[in-house]
Parts: structure tokens; sequence; C-alpha cells
């Protein structure tokens, strides 16, 4: 009864090091996401899959790329991390609706 | 495009008391409508939602009002625990992709 999984759970980074998120969901959901939440706002949408082979942006974007590797996995990568990504990064699925099963979240600093 | 506000970003209530959350919403072609809860440390979980067509619906202990004319909508928690603390997020989709757009959230504190 995994749901949706999320890896790293915690992350430090410096400056202009790279990383990817990794996500991954059990429920055969065609649709994926990934949302930054930062303290005082509320989530807001990187980029998302309506299914399997495509990907489109978000609300913000810019400094990240993502793939979705097959039906269950969706990866977030920053290439040359910035102070201003120094967030919480959730992953969530869904199938059809706008009722999102949700990951527990990536916190990650970048320094 | 969308935007979605809260009249309160914190509400701090008795336990046992009822809990009313507010949310004002300006895309007239949003139709479905969700509320979330995200303890601290956790993803967001869906609660309940509403469509369009609907002005009211209940699930357990909660019911979400629905008011397009003002373009207001409003979670009720009936009989407040402590468990209930929480964010609570407004978020609105509209159809065709169904991609959900947060709020800032209202934070709940439940008083023992």
């Amino acid at each position: 009864n995994a749901g949706v999984t999320q890896t790293p759970k915690f992350q430090v980074l410096k400056t202009g090091q790279s990383m990817t998120l990794q996500c991954a969901q059990d429920m055969n959901h065609n649709s994926m996401y990934w949302y930054r939440q930062d303290p005082g706002m509320g989530l807001r949408l990187i980029y998302y899959s309506a299914s399997e082979g495509t990907t489109d942006k978000g609300e913000v974007p810019n400094g990240y790329n993502v793939s979705r590797l097959n039906k269950r996995e969706f990866s977030l990568r920053l290439e040359s991390a910035a102070p201003s990504q120094t967030s919480v990064y959730f992953c969530a699925s869904s199938e059809g609706t706008p009722q999102l099963h949700f990951g527990n979240g990536t916190r990650l600093t970048v320094t | 495009g969308e935007s979605v506000g809260l009249h309160l970003p914190t509400l701090s209530v008795q336990e046992g008391d009822n809990s009313i959350i507010n949310c004002a919403y300006s895309n007239s072609a949003s139709d479905y409508f969700i509320w979330y809860k995200q303890e601290s440390g956790k993803g967001p979980q869906f609660i309940i939602d509403i469509r369009s067509n609907m002005d009211k619906r209940q699930g357990q202990r909660v019911t979400v009002l629905l008011n397009k004319t003002v373009k207001h909508l409003s979670l009720q928690i009936a009989a407040t625990q402590p468990g209930d603390s929480a964010v609570y997020f407004c978020v609105l989709a509209s159809g065709g992709s169904y991609i959900p757009t947060f709020g800032r959230g209202t934070s709940l504190i439940v008083h023992p």
C-alpha cells in the first residue's frame, strides 16, 4: 500500500550541483505531477505528465527538467542548483481527476 | 488565469467546536473544487470535492459549500478534533486537463 514514493527525503546541495529527484507510484495512474512548496505559499506546479511519453510545463518550470521514464516513474532534475530552488518538492499522481495522491516530499536545501 | 485566495491564513478553534474555512476564487470556468489537508511533514491529502453543478456535498464530519454567484467555497468541519490541526488548501481545476491550482492555505489550530 505504498502509493507515491519519493526519494530522497532530504538533500543538501551546493550552488551549481545537479541532482535528480525520484518519484514512483504503484496505483497505475496515467497522470503525474511535480510541485514545489515554499513557506507561506501554496503548492506551485513545476511540470506534469498527462500520460506516459508526454510532459508539459506548469507554472514554474525554469531551472528544471523532467523525465517520464515509464508509467510508474516521473523524475525531476535540477541541472545547476540555485539557492532559489531551496524548497519542498512533492510528486503526485492521479487518474483523470483533480484528486491527487501525494508523496511525502523531498526537502531540498541549496547553499 | 486562476487565482485562489483564502480569507484567513490562521484559524484557531476549541476542540469540539465546528470550524469553517473559507475560500474565494476568481475563475468562473472552474468546474471542480477540492479541499486538501496537509499535516506537518506530509504531502497534501484529499478530503472532499464538489463539482460546479452542485452547491453542497457532505462527507464524514465535513461539508463543502459552493456559492458560484459570489465565487465562494467553504469547508465545514463538525466537532473539530486535535487531529484536524493542519493546513487546508482550496484547490480549483477546470475541465479537460484538470490541472489543480492550489491556494495559499489556511492553518487550522485546534486547542484541547
